[in-house]
C-alpha cells in the first residue's frame, strides 16, 4: 500500500489568500484525522471523520478552518482567509478500527504551510 | 481530560549509549499506550504500543512497558546508533481512536 498520502508536501502562500490541502487515506482505513504541528503548541487534533461522516471538530481553531469528506479515498483542509499564525506542519492519519484505544494511525507526510 | 507528559529534550547521546525517554499520563479508564517516532521532514512513525497493563511493546531495539500503578511508559533502547536520531511522541488512546500526545523528545545521538 502506498500509505497515507498528502498534497502539497510545501504550500507558501500571502496572508487573506485561501489554502486547500489534500490527503489520501490509506484504502479500507475508516477513520481519517487532521493534525497541525507546531513549535509552541505541539501536535493538536483539528477534527477527524468516520466512515466520512465528521465526529468531532472541536479542535479547529476557528470559522476560517473547514474539512471535508466527500468520499472514502479524499479529504480536504480548507484556510480561508490564511494568517501567518496559521504557519505549520499539517498531518493527516488514517485507522482502521472500531473506535477501539487499540486501533493505530497511519500518518502521511506532512504539508508544511507558511503564510507570509 | 487526557494528558501525556514527556521529559524536554533534546537528549543528546553518543552511539552505544543507553537511552531513557521518560513518559506518563493521566487517563480515565483504561487508554492504550503509543510511542510514534519522526525523523526528520517525515510524518509520524509507529514505533511500538501496548494496550493493557505490564505489556511491553517492542521494536528495532526499543522497548517499552505499561506501568498502570506509576501510570508510566518509559521508552528505552540499550544501545542507541546514529539512526536513532529524531523526535519521539509519547501518546495514549482513550478511544474511538483519538491520540492524546506529549510534545515530544528530540534525541541527537553522535558518532
Amino acid at each position: 500500500d502506498a500509505g497515507v498520502i498528502q498534497s502539497p508536501r510545501h504550500e507558501v502562500t500571502e496572508m487573506g489568500q485561501e489554502v486547500t490541502l489534500r490527503c489520501k487515506p490509506i484504502s479500507g482505513h475508516d477513520y481519517l484525522f487532521w493534525y497541525r504541528q507546531t513549535m509552541m503548541r505541539g501536535l493538536e487534533l483539528l477534527i477527524y471523520f468516520n466512515n466520512n461522516v465528521p465526529i468531532d471538530d472541536s479542535g479547529m481553531p476557528e470559522d476560517r478552518f473547514s474539512a471535508k469528506m466527500p468520499n472514502a479515498s479524499f479529504s480536504t483542509l480548507k484556510i480561508q482567509p490564511s494568517e501567518p499564525r496559521d504557519s505549520a506542519v499539517y498531518f493527516c492519519a488514517s485507522s482502521l478500527g472500531a473506535g477501539r484505544s487499540t486501533d493505530t494511525q497511519y500518518f502521511g507526510p506532512g504539508t508544511r504551510l507558511t503564510v507570509l | 481530560g487526557n494528558s501525556v507528559t514527556q521529559m524536554e529534550g533534546p537528549v543528546t547521546l553518543s552511539e552505544e549509549a543507553f537511552l531513557t525517554i521518560n513518559c506518563t499520563y493521566t487517563a480515565t479508564g483504561y487508554p492504550s499506550l503509543f510511542w510514534y517516532v519522526q525523523y526528520p521532514g517525515e510524518g509520524l512513525q509507529l514505533l511500538l504500543k501496548a494496550t493493557k497493563a505490564d505489556d511491553k511493546g517492542s521494536n528495532k531495539g526499543f522497548e517499552a512497558t505499561y506501568r498502570k500503578e506509576t501510570t508510566s511508559f518509559h521508552l528505552e533502547k540499550g544501545s542507541v546508533q546514529v539512526s536513532d536520531s529524531a523526535v519521539y511522541f509519547c501518546a495514549l488512546s482513550g478511544g474511538y481512536s483519538t491520540l492524546t500526545f506529549g510534545k515530544g523528545t528530540m534525541l541527537l545521538v553522535s558518532p
